[in-house]
């Protein structure tokens, strides 16, 4: 069983439509995350939920809003897409009671703005 | 303002020799420290972690240790194979203002 997963892997659009990119985890975890990551691999964090809660919202353009309808998902829905969001986005999840926080990365989605 | 950064983008080691991926990080208050290996067209995945009341932690041909004076973390992977071939970030999350921050990658090739 797929313990983080991610639709669509890949997403090819124009420029100023509005996409949505899907996420669950079945771990129970209670944290989900949203990344991107660019064409040199940095991994920058974007959104953090906690039950349900955002908790983390770092400095992107309010074009991006997350959605978390449950514990067990966390939906990224980007407006007015640019040339500059092409990236891969990848959603994580983790749980705060354990040892440590590590987190569990689902596969990916590739965006690609044309 | 924080950040995670890796001393070299690029790591190239024969197979069968010990890798080493060190990583500095800026937060003293920082008390959780992951090594992430991520494979071509896969997400993160976790490997070992080791949080800031210990100065080294083993696990299955991997070792992290800690230097919180220097802040310093670094990765040994023992007897590199050619699965080991990936890229390695580390990762600090500081607890009090639940930060996580991702170190800018090391590629890690193994030569034949």
């Amino acid at each position: 069983d797929t313990a983080v997963s991610q639709t669509p892997k890949y997403l090819v659009t124009q420029m100023g439509n509005d996409k949505s990119i899907k996420c669950e985890q079945n771990l129970g975890h209670d944290t989900m995350y949203w990344y991107k990551q660019d064409s040199k691999k940095f991994l920058k964090i974007m959104f953090s939920y906690n039950n349900k809660e955002l908790i983390i919202n770092e400095t992107v353009p309010n074009r991006f809003s997350p959605k978390s309808p449950d514990k067990a998902h966390l939906n990224l829905h980007i407006n007015s897409l640019e040339l500059g969001d092409s990236a891969v986005y990848f959603c994580a999840s983790s749980s705060t009671g354990a040892y440590g926080f590590e987190q569990y990365f689902g596969p990916g989605t590739r965006l690609t703005v044309t | 303002g924080e950040s995670v950064g890796l001393h070299l983008p690029t790591l190239s080691v024969q197979e069968g020799d010990n890798s080493i991926i060190n990583c500095a990080y800026s937060n003293s208050a920082s008390d959780y420290f992951i090594w992430y290996k991520q494979e071509s067209g896969k997400g993160p995945q976790f490997i070992i972690d080791i949080r800031s009341n210990m100065d080294k932690r083993q696990g299955q041909r991997v070792t992290v240790l800690l230097n919180k004076t220097v802040k310093h973390l670094s990765l040994q992977i023992a007897a590199t194979q050619p699965g080991d071939s990936a890229v390695y970030f580390c990762a600090v999350f500081t607890s009090g203002t639940y930060k996580y921050i991702f170190g800018t990658g090391t590629r890690l090739k193994v030569l034949a």
